[in-house]
């Protein structure tokens, strides 16, 4: 019965591999978002869908490409992995996209790019 | 861009000593979260601000406003191991960027028996 899910939880690879993160919530929320978080314990919004709508996106790579099949899911694919990608990624997911919402966060994705 | 700075960025206190986080935006706040993270977890929402001076209060945890929307600060009388964590200030933007939150630079506590 967890509200927001992230698979993996930890992810070791290589310097050029591609991987995918993916995030489910069952809160019924209409906006979901990816957070990376490095570190330093800095929190930086990288993307937000609304009802399957992208919404924001940051100044992020575009070797980052996020995908919504539906407003319950929200998965992230990294192309062409670097070591600057090491964080720890977190999805998130709020009622609907205004100021006011409180985010409710996953457990978050432990990547390390070797 | 919209930034939100929290000082200190670290804090080691003894158990039952006082703490306190600052919170300070570039922007005007038309409210101001704030949310734990454990060690090793996620952050987790505490409580929301919304009118200029508002304080509310959690138990040990103290939550203030400032008058003209711009700061905010979390007072934590007598702390416990429990308190351990990061504490993070959020807020979205009046003027634009309403649909996001920006997240401060966040303050580590660290309780020591």
């Amino acid at each position: 019965d967890t509200a927001v899910s992230q698979t993996p939880k930890y992810l070791v690879t290589q310097m050029g591999n591609d991987k995918s993160i993916k995030c489910e919530q069952n809160l019924g929320h209409d906006t979901m978002y990816w957070y990376k978080q490095d570190s330093k314990k800095f929190l930086k919004i990288m993307f937000s869908y609304n009802n399957k709508e992208l919404i924001i996106n940051e100044t992020v790579p575009n070797r980052f490409s996020p995908k919504s099949p539906d407003k319950a899911h929200l998965n992230l694919h990294i192309n062409s992995l670097e070591l600057g990608d090491s964080a720890v990624y977190f999805c998130a997911s709020s009622r609907t996209s205004g100021g006011l919402e409180t985010q409710y966060f996953g457990p978050g994705t432990r990547l390390l790019v070797l | 861009g919209q930034q939100v700075m929290q000082i200190p960025q670290y804090q080691h206190v003894q158990e039952g000593e006082d703490f306190t986080t600052y919170c300070n935006s570039s922007t005007t706040l038309s409210n101001i979260q704030w949310y734990k993270q454990r060690p090793g977890g996620h952050p987790v929402f505490l409580i929301q601000l919304v009118k200029s001076g508002e304080v509310k209060k959690q138990k040990r945890l103290t939550f203030q406003f400032g008058e003209a929307k711009k700061n905010s600060s979390l007072h934590i009388t007598a702390t416990q191991t429990t308190d351990v964590g990061t504490y993070f200030c959020a807020g979205p933007g009046i003027t634009g960027g309403g649909n996001k939150l920006t997240f401060g630079t966040g303050t580590q506590l660290k309780v020591e028996l």
